[in-house]
């Protein structure tokens, strides 16, 4: 079955710091990936898609980039800021269709 | 500002109480999702409707838990009967059936379930 590795220890960074995080799958060859953000007490809210076949994509300060090799996807928030502090989730396609499965997230703390 | 709803939003209920949990999806979408997230298990899908046709509902415990969808605009969630295991938080997300490749899924805030 799909297994999806996100570092489920807190990231700590300093304002102004670029924000990296990861995402490790195994089993599997997904058509897409996908970024949710969600904040204590939300529902998650979506932040970007990768195809397979994109290297790159980016959104004002978020970058996603997809290694269909090494099966991974790193997310990077460039000039962090406070507001950024919240639980990062990646998401994987599955079975071709339109199901996600999500991997268990990371918090980001972003001190100022 | 399109949201997907959810009721209720906290439920304290009795172990072996029937819980029902509604949601409306976004107005137009054809796709509804039922996931449950936990400390432990994270985000986990129960049910996946397109068209208001159960597609999968692998994820879900058969014989306590069912979920249907009336109409277009009410997906329901029930747990019957609802057991202290049951405790967590209820997702519903709907999304717009345009592509595999660009399908994004929009989530309401959640029902706090506890069993006692």
């Amino acid at each position: 079955s799909q297994k999806i590795e996100q570092n489920s220890e807190a990231l700590n960074i300093q304002e102004g710091k670029t924000a990296t995080l990861t995402c490790n799958y195994t089993n599997y060859s997904p058509a897409y990936l996908q970024w949710y953000r969600q904040d204590p007490g939300r529902g998650p809210v979506f932040l970007l898609l990768i195809r397979e076949n994109e290297k790159e994509k980016r959104k004002e300060r978020l970058k996603v980039t997809f290694d269909t090799t090494l099966k991974q996807s790193l997310f990077h928030i460039t000039a962090s800021q406070p507001a950024d502090s919240a639980t990062y989730l990646c998401a994987l396609e599955r079975n071709a269709g339109n199901m996600l499965t999500f991997g268990g997230g990371t918090r980001l703390m972003v001190k100022p | 500002d399109a949201r997907v709803t959810q009721t209720p939003r906290h439920k304290v209920t009795e172990m072996g109480q029937e819980v029902t949990m509604r949601c409306q999806p976004i107005l137009g979408h054809n796709t509804v999702f039922w996931y449950r997230q936990t400390m432990m298990q994270g985000l986990e899908l129960l049910a996946y409707f397109r068209n208001r046709a159960p597609l999968d509902d692998s994820g879900m415990p058969k014989d306590r838990f069912s979920a249907e969808m009336p109409d277009a605009t009410l997906a329901t969630l029930k747990i019957q009967p609802s057991e202290p295991r049951d405790s967590a938080v209820y997702f519903c997300a709907s999304g717009p059936l345009e592509s595999v490749y660009t399908d994004t899924q929009y989530f309401g805030p959640g029902t706090r379930l506890t069993v006692l």
